[in-house]
């Protein structure tokens, strides 16, 4: 079965702090990973996605991942927190059996403080 | 967001009410989603089309239909709604391919009372 965790409720960092937020996964095959950012009152967006070649990859915001294969391992990370990246973050691996399937981890809340 | 709309963005309904939520969308996928969003639970699937012929169950599909009008257009309806369907319900579509990420319509926050 395919499925994603996110250790963490919640991480909290003080700005201009490196941050990492944690994302294992478990899948058949080769993964298809996403990182999505959710705004309060707002629908998740996308932030990155992994699905071959470079294991570091880059997104929006200056976010980026680094895909390990070995640890099963898709976390987010970001050099300098803002407090403007106070948010709530999912992974995802979409299903390599029924493309038109994503399976979400449970979400972890980012607290930036000033 | 924009291009991916919902409404209506919050309601209140009693037990066994039938509700019905839409979505609309201008990206011209034809795949569309329907989540639902619980505390601590990230997001679970509810039912997903290929277009407007092809409708197909996703986990958690009990108490819950769909219609999907157009390409654009896509329904989730609550027949009899209950308390434990109390949740935060988005709209979702994709592209072709892959390896194509999803886009998120703004949610519709629904309480069951």
């Amino acid at each position: 079965a395919q499925s994603v965790a996110q250790p963490e409720d919640q991480v909290n960092v003080a700005e201009g702090n490196p941050l990492t937020v944690k994302c294992t996964y478990s899948v058949s095959g080769n993964p298809y990973l996403f990182w999505y950012v959710q705004y309060p009152n707002r629908g998740l967006q996308f932030l990155l996605k992994y699905i071959t070649g470079d294991n570091l990859v880059k997104g929006s915001y200056g976010f980026e991942a680094e895909f390990n294969k070995s640890q099963t391992s898709f976390h987010l990370k970001k050099p300098s927190a803002l407090v403007s990246d106070s948010a709530l973050y999912f992974c995802a691996v979409r299903d390599i059996r029924n493309f038109n399937k994503f399976y979400f981890g449970s979400g972890t809340k980012l607290n930036v403080k000033p | 967001d924009a291009d991916v709309t919902q409404t209506p963005r919050n309601r209140i309904t009693k037990t066994g009410k039938r509700i019905m939520l839409e979505c609309s969308q201008t990206k011209g996928h034809d795949r569309m989603y329907w989540y639902r969003q619980d505390p601590g639970l990230g997001l679970r699937l509810i039912y997903y089309s290929f277009d407007v012929k092809d409708i197909n169950k996703g986990e958690i599909s009990d108490g819950y239909s769909v219609s999907r009008q157009a390409q654009a257009k896509f329904s989730l309806s609550l027949e009899s709604a209950i308390p434990n369907q109390t949740a935060l319900y988005f709209c979702a579509t994709s592209g072709p391919s892959v390896v194509d990420e999803q886009f998120f319509g703004p949610g519709t926050r629904l309480t069951v009372l």
